[in-house]
């Protein structure tokens, strides 16, 4: 399976702030990432697909960019609403592995 | 839209097997397949596997090859994961969610909550 690697796994940061989360690949996914919040006690929710396609209803403070072996998720300006776990996951034909999380918490 | 509600918890003793299933309301798959994700108290997310839900098609994951196994119901618009050979850390939420290979996980079930313990 492909293994996927986030950094980092923990992120202090304050409202308003600008918060980038690095994924990368084992190997190449083209464009076939996606990016999820989950809070505790519920089910991931996808805010990304296929690299930097913003899902429907998402904030557009979500972005995310990269193609290959590395990706990004950015939020731009940092919300009470954002402080939560996010992962990625490359799904690409042969399965669909998620990256270790990265829990982003107030400062 | 469609929503997939998952079955209830279940209690396993080690060595026993569960099945865990997640149905599609409106009797329909709005999308190519159905996929299984876990998560272990306190960890981070497990994908399990795929199974296509027009031509029955399944991966897994390699480290559950030979003890998981998914099916589908089309009749029933039902989706089935069994997991045999049960192991304590086997304990965990499983979810179920409409996505498969290119097709992100856009929906999810409410998670069903697995715990095995002797």
């Amino acid at each position: 399976d492909i293994q996927m690697t986030q950094s980092p796994s923990t992120l202090s940061a304050s409202v308003g702030d600008r918060v980038t989360i690095t994924c990368r690949a084992s190997q190449s996914i083209s464009s076939w990432l996606a990016w999820y919040q989950q809070k505790p006690g519920k089910a991931p929710k996808l805010l990304i697909h296929k690299a930097s396609n913003l899902e429907s209803g998402v904030p557009p403070r979500f972005s995310g960019s990269g193609s290959g072996t590395e990706f990004t998720l950015t939020i731009s300006s940092l919300q009470p609403d954002d402080f939560a776990t996010y992962y990625c996951q490359q799904y690409n034909s042969y399965s669909g592995t998620f990256g270790q999380g990265t829990k982003v918490e107030i400062k | 839209q469609v929503h997939l509600v998952q079955s209830g918890p279940e209690v396993k003793k080690p060595g026993a097997s569960v099945t865990v299933s997640c149905k599609a309301s409106g009797n329909t798959f709005a999308s190519y397949g159905i996929s299984w994700v876990r998560q272990a108290p306190g960890q981070g997310l497990e994908w399990m596997g795929w199974i296509s839900v027009y031509n029955y098609k399944t991966n897994y994951a390699q480290k559950l090859q030979g003890r998981v196994t998914l099916t589908t119901d089309a009749s029933t618009t039902t989706v089935y994961m069994e997991l045999r050979s049960l192991r304590s850390d086997d304990t965990a939420v499983y979810y179920c969610a409409q996505g498969h290979s290119y097709d992100a996980f856009d929906i999810w079930g409410q998670g069903t909550m697995v715990t095995v313990s002797s």
